[in-house]
Protein backbone atom coordinates (compact mmCIF):
# COMPACT_ATOMS: atom_id res chain seq x y z
CA UNK A 1 0.00 0.00 0.00
CA UNK A 2 0.90 3.46 -0.57
CA UNK A 3 1.73 5.45 1.96
CA UNK A 4 1.68 9.21 2.21
CA UNK A 5 2.35 10.70 5.66
CA UNK A 6 2.61 14.05 7.10
CA UNK A 7 3.98 15.19 10.00
CA UNK A 8 1.45 17.05 12.17
CA UNK A 9 -2.25 16.47 12.29
CA UNK A 10 -2.99 19.91 13.63
CA UNK A 11 -0.93 22.73 14.06
CA UNK A 12 -1.59 26.21 15.54
CA UNK A 13 1.28 29.06 14.69
CA UNK A 14 1.07 32.97 15.20
CA UNK A 15 0.78 35.49 12.65
CA UNK A 16 4.27 36.10 11.25
CA UNK A 17 5.94 32.57 12.09
CA UNK A 18 8.06 30.69 9.59
CA UNK A 19 6.15 27.28 9.40
CA UNK A 20 7.23 24.16 7.75
CA UNK A 21 4.92 21.42 6.74
CA UNK A 22 6.28 17.75 5.90
CA UNK A 23 5.26 15.40 3.86
CA UNK A 24 7.21 12.05 3.43
CA UNK A 25 5.99 9.09 0.86
CA UNK A 26 7.82 5.43 0.69
CA UNK A 27 6.66 4.38 -2.82
CA UNK A 28 9.41 5.91 -4.67
CA UNK A 29 7.03 7.82 -6.22
CA UNK A 30 8.15 10.94 -8.65
CA UNK A 31 5.85 13.52 -8.34
CA UNK A 32 4.57 15.14 -5.46
CA UNK A 33 1.84 17.63 -4.92
CA UNK A 34 0.49 20.29 -2.42
CA UNK A 35 -2.76 21.08 -1.98
CA UNK A 36 -4.62 23.08 0.64
CA UNK A 37 -8.37 23.02 1.08
CA UNK A 38 -11.06 25.12 1.96
CA UNK A 39 -14.67 25.10 2.83
CA UNK A 40 -16.59 26.42 -0.60
CA UNK A 41 -13.54 26.42 -2.40
CA UNK A 42 -12.24 22.74 -3.35
CA UNK A 43 -8.94 21.55 -3.79
CA UNK A 44 -6.81 23.55 -4.83
CA UNK A 45 -2.68 23.21 -5.97
CA UNK A 46 0.24 25.41 -4.19
CA UNK A 47 3.05 23.55 -5.79
CA UNK A 48 4.53 20.44 -7.01
CA UNK A 49 6.98 18.58 -7.82
CA UNK A 50 8.55 16.11 -10.74
CA UNK A 51 11.69 15.61 -9.08
CA UNK A 52 14.72 16.26 -6.77
CA UNK A 53 15.04 19.72 -6.51
CA UNK A 54 12.70 20.67 -8.93
CA UNK A 55 9.56 22.47 -8.42
CA UNK A 56 6.74 24.10 -10.43
CA UNK A 57 4.27 26.84 -9.22
CA UNK A 58 0.39 25.71 -9.11
CA UNK A 59 -2.37 28.11 -8.95
CA UNK A 60 -1.88 29.57 -5.75
CA UNK A 61 1.75 29.47 -4.69
CA UNK A 62 1.93 33.17 -3.34
CA UNK A 63 3.20 33.11 0.29
CA UNK A 64 4.75 29.57 0.05
CA UNK A 65 7.81 28.01 -0.98
CA UNK A 66 8.62 24.10 -1.38
CA UNK A 67 11.54 22.31 -1.02
CA UNK A 68 12.44 19.02 -2.57
CA UNK A 69 15.81 17.94 -0.93
CA UNK A 70 15.03 13.64 -1.56
CA UNK A 71 12.67 11.94 -3.48
CA UNK A 72 11.00 10.55 -0.74
CA UNK A 73 10.31 14.30 1.18
CA UNK A 74 8.25 17.32 0.00
CA UNK A 75 8.01 20.24 2.28
CA UNK A 76 5.99 23.14 2.30
CA UNK A 77 7.27 26.05 3.72
CA UNK A 78 5.49 29.42 5.03
CA UNK A 79 7.65 32.15 5.28
CA UNK A 80 5.66 34.23 7.37
CA UNK A 81 2.18 32.82 8.13
CA UNK A 82 -0.56 35.40 7.92
CA UNK A 83 -4.15 34.13 9.04
CA UNK A 84 -5.53 33.60 5.37
CA UNK A 85 -3.46 30.62 5.36
CA UNK A 86 -5.79 28.74 8.13
CA UNK A 87 -6.73 25.77 5.88
CA UNK A 88 -6.23 22.09 5.50
CA UNK A 89 -2.87 20.93 3.91
CA UNK A 90 -2.71 18.00 2.01
CA UNK A 91 0.45 16.42 0.01
CA UNK A 92 0.03 13.86 -2.40
CA UNK A 93 2.53 11.74 -4.74
CA UNK A 94 2.32 9.58 -7.69
CA UNK A 95 4.79 7.63 -9.39
CA UNK A 96 4.81 9.67 -12.85
CA UNK A 97 2.79 10.72 -16.02
CA UNK A 98 2.23 13.93 -14.60
CA UNK A 99 -1.29 14.72 -13.17
CA UNK A 100 -3.04 12.03 -15.36
CA UNK A 101 -2.15 9.60 -13.08
CA UNK A 102 -3.97 8.29 -9.46
CA UNK A 103 -2.79 10.67 -6.55
CA UNK A 104 -2.23 9.59 -3.44
CA UNK A 105 -3.18 11.88 -0.53
CA UNK A 106 -1.74 11.98 2.73
CA UNK A 107 -3.98 12.65 5.91
CA UNK A 108 -3.86 16.53 5.64
CA UNK A 109 -2.32 19.10 8.54
CA UNK A 110 -4.97 21.35 9.84
CA UNK A 111 -3.40 24.41 9.77
CA UNK A 112 -4.65 27.63 12.52
CA UNK A 113 -2.83 31.15 12.24
CA UNK A 114 -3.71 32.78 15.18
CA UNK B 1 -11.42 28.67 -18.38
CA UNK B 2 -11.90 24.83 -17.39
CA UNK B 3 -14.64 24.58 -14.94
CA UNK B 4 -15.73 21.27 -13.04
CA UNK B 5 -19.20 22.12 -11.14
CA UNK B 6 -20.78 19.07 -8.54
CA UNK B 7 -24.25 18.65 -7.79
CA UNK B 8 -26.00 19.05 -5.12
CA UNK B 9 -23.44 20.49 -2.90
CA UNK B 10 -25.00 18.36 0.23
CA UNK B 11 -26.75 15.57 0.00
CA UNK B 12 -28.82 13.54 3.19
CA UNK B 13 -30.03 10.14 2.15
CA UNK B 14 -31.24 7.27 4.86
CA UNK B 15 -29.15 3.96 4.52
CA UNK B 16 -30.48 1.59 1.73
CA UNK B 17 -31.33 4.17 -0.53
CA UNK B 18 -29.47 4.37 -3.79
CA UNK B 19 -28.18 8.21 -4.93
CA UNK B 20 -26.34 9.44 -7.92
CA UNK B 21 -24.04 12.92 -7.70
CA UNK B 22 -23.36 15.03 -10.77
CA UNK B 23 -20.63 16.51 -12.08
CA UNK B 24 -20.55 18.89 -15.46
CA UNK B 25 -17.28 20.31 -16.60
CA UNK B 26 -15.89 22.82 -19.25
CA UNK B 27 -12.08 21.01 -19.62
CA UNK B 28 -10.52 20.97 -22.91
CA UNK B 29 -9.11 18.92 -24.48
CA UNK B 30 -10.80 16.17 -22.56
CA UNK B 31 -8.09 13.17 -20.72
CA UNK B 32 -9.75 11.71 -17.91
CA UNK B 33 -12.47 12.40 -15.04
CA UNK B 34 -11.74 10.72 -12.12
CA UNK B 35 -14.01 10.16 -8.55
CA UNK B 36 -12.67 10.74 -5.25
CA UNK B 37 -14.30 9.99 -1.77
CA UNK B 38 -13.51 11.97 0.92
CA UNK B 39 -13.90 10.70 4.51
CA UNK B 40 -13.72 13.04 7.34
CA UNK B 41 -10.25 14.15 8.59
CA UNK B 42 -8.49 12.05 5.77
CA UNK B 43 -7.15 12.79 2.37
CA UNK B 44 -8.85 11.83 -0.61
CA UNK B 45 -8.76 8.33 -2.25
CA UNK B 46 -9.61 7.44 -5.68
CA UNK B 47 -12.91 5.74 -6.54
CA UNK B 48 -13.06 5.26 -10.54
CA UNK B 49 -11.89 7.07 -13.67
CA UNK B 50 -12.96 7.39 -16.80
CA UNK B 51 -11.37 8.29 -20.19
CA UNK B 52 -12.81 9.42 -23.31
CA UNK B 53 -13.83 5.86 -24.42
CA UNK B 54 -15.73 4.65 -21.51
CA UNK B 55 -19.13 5.29 -20.87
CA UNK B 56 -19.94 3.14 -17.12
CA UNK B 57 -17.55 1.96 -14.93
CA UNK B 58 -18.49 0.02 -11.48
CA UNK B 59 -16.20 0.34 -8.36
CA UNK B 60 -18.76 -2.08 -5.92
CA UNK B 61 -21.56 -0.56 -5.05
CA UNK B 62 -20.26 2.86 -7.03
CA UNK B 63 -20.87 3.44 -10.54
CA UNK B 64 -20.00 6.27 -12.37
CA UNK B 65 -20.85 7.50 -15.82
CA UNK B 66 -19.39 9.43 -18.59
CA UNK B 67 -20.89 11.34 -21.64
CA UNK B 68 -18.28 13.20 -23.17
CA UNK B 69 -20.46 14.84 -25.54
CA UNK B 70 -22.16 16.86 -23.22
CA UNK B 71 -19.35 17.18 -21.03
CA UNK B 72 -21.18 15.50 -18.00
CA UNK B 73 -20.15 12.53 -15.61
CA UNK B 74 -22.33 10.79 -12.79
CA UNK B 75 -21.38 8.65 -9.38
CA UNK B 76 -24.61 6.46 -8.43
CA UNK B 77 -23.63 4.78 -5.00
CA UNK B 78 -26.49 1.68 -4.77
CA UNK B 79 -27.61 0.24 -1.72
CA UNK B 80 -26.08 3.26 0.29
CA UNK B 81 -24.19 2.12 3.90
CA UNK B 82 -22.85 4.58 6.42
CA UNK B 83 -19.58 4.37 5.66
CA UNK B 84 -20.57 5.96 2.51
CA UNK B 85 -20.74 8.99 4.32
CA UNK B 86 -17.99 11.32 3.01
CA UNK B 87 -17.29 14.31 0.35
CA UNK B 88 -17.49 13.16 -3.40
CA UNK B 89 -14.77 15.17 -5.55
CA UNK B 90 -14.36 15.10 -9.13
CA UNK B 91 -11.65 15.76 -10.88
CA UNK B 92 -10.90 16.12 -14.80
CA UNK B 93 -7.82 16.21 -16.46
CA UNK B 94 -6.93 18.08 -19.95
CA UNK B 95 -4.94 16.21 -22.60
CA UNK B 96 -1.13 16.49 -22.18
CA UNK B 97 -0.42 15.19 -18.71
CA UNK B 98 1.48 18.70 -17.46
CA UNK B 99 -1.86 20.61 -17.74
CA UNK B 100 -3.23 21.16 -13.44
CA UNK B 101 -6.40 18.89 -13.50
CA UNK B 102 -9.43 20.98 -12.30
CA UNK B 103 -11.07 19.98 -8.98
CA UNK B 104 -14.84 20.45 -8.48
CA UNK B 105 -15.70 21.42 -5.12
CA UNK B 106 -16.90 18.22 -3.51
CA UNK B 107 -20.93 16.74 -3.06
CA UNK B 108 -21.29 16.39 0.57
CA UNK B 109 -23.24 12.85 1.41
CA UNK B 110 -24.40 11.86 4.75
CA UNK B 111 -25.79 8.19 4.85
CA UNK B 112 -28.08 8.41 8.50
CA UNK B 113 -29.19 5.10 9.85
Amino acid sequence: DVKVTQSSRYLVKRTGEKVFLECVQDMDHENMFWYRQDPGLGLRLIYFSYDVKMKEKGDIPEGYSVSREKKERFSLILESASTNQTSMYLCASNPGGGFANEQFFGPGTRLTVL
Amino acid sequence: KNQVEQSPQSLIILEGKNCTLQCNYTVSPFSNLRWYKQDTGRGPVSLTIMTFSENTKSNGRYTATLDADTKQSSLHITASQLSDSASYICVVSAAGGSYIPTFGRGTSLIVHP
